[in-house]
């Protein structure tokens, strides 16, 4: 069964910290993995997407990393602001049709504290 | 930010009442979802189009109908409400061309049903 299955499901760190959000993933045919950020009563905005050629994307202070061997990802959020208190949300994608089918994980959430 | 927009953002139903939720997009994308999401739990597909007068059912089945009539536009209907319908639905697109895996996503509507 495709799926995505993400950790922690809740996170609360300081403002200026790092942290670092999990996704395993069991998608197959696998196409491509990505990060959305989506904040409190808002649409998901989507943050990196990497094809399973690719094992490291950056995009400001959020980089994310796929080993697709393990089929695992993470995001990194380096010197957290208050503005990244959000849900952090894996999405993996199948190549088995023309849709490219999109699973989604339940999301992070983290809360940055001043 | 992407250019799709979802009415009314926020709405709040008797029973038995016929609703539609509004989605339109200035982009000219070919292909527009819909997602159904409930608080803390993953998105799920339960609509979406290729294009005018192309429509499909998702992954989750759900009472509602769409129509594409227009490539802007891709309203969502329910014709007589119920209180399991209490969800937040978003509207997506996506990109025909080399960015074909993106998908922007609306800001949702938060449907209540009494």
């Amino acid at each position: 069964k495709n799926q995505v299955e993400q950790s922690p499901q809740s996170l609360i760190i300081l403002e200026g910290k790092n942290c670092t959000l999990q996704c395993n993933y069991t998608v197959s045919p696998f196409s491509n993995l990505r990060w959305y950020k989506q904040d409190t009563g808002r649409g998901p905005v989507s943050l990196t997407i990497m094809t399973f050629s690719e094992n490291t994307k950056s995009n400001g202070r959020y980089t994310a990393t796929l080993d697709a061997d393990t089929k695992q990802s993470s995001l990194h959020i380096t010197a957290s602001q208050l503005s990244d208190s959000a849900s952090y949300i894996c999405v993996a994608s199948d190549r088995g049709s023309t849709l490219g089918r999109l699973y989604f994980g339940r999301g992070t959430q983290l809360t940055v504290w001043p | 930010e992407a250019d799709i927009y979802q009415t009314p953002r926020y709405l709040v139903i008797g029973t038995g009442k016929k609703i539609t939720l509004e989605c339109s997009q200035t982009m000219g994308h070919d292909k527009m979802y819909w997602y159904q999401q409930d608080p803390g739990m993953e998105l799920h597909l339960i609509h979406y189009s290729y294009g005018v007068n192309s429509t499909e059912k998702g992954d989750l089945s759900s009472e509602s109908t769409v129509s594409r009539i227009r490539t802007e536009h891709f309203p969502l209907t329910l014709e007589s409400a119920r209180p399991s319908h209490t969800s937040q639905y978003l509207c997506a697109s996506s990109d025909p061309g080399p960015n074909s895996y993106e998908q922007y996503f609306g800001p949702g509507t938060r449907l209540t049903v009494t």
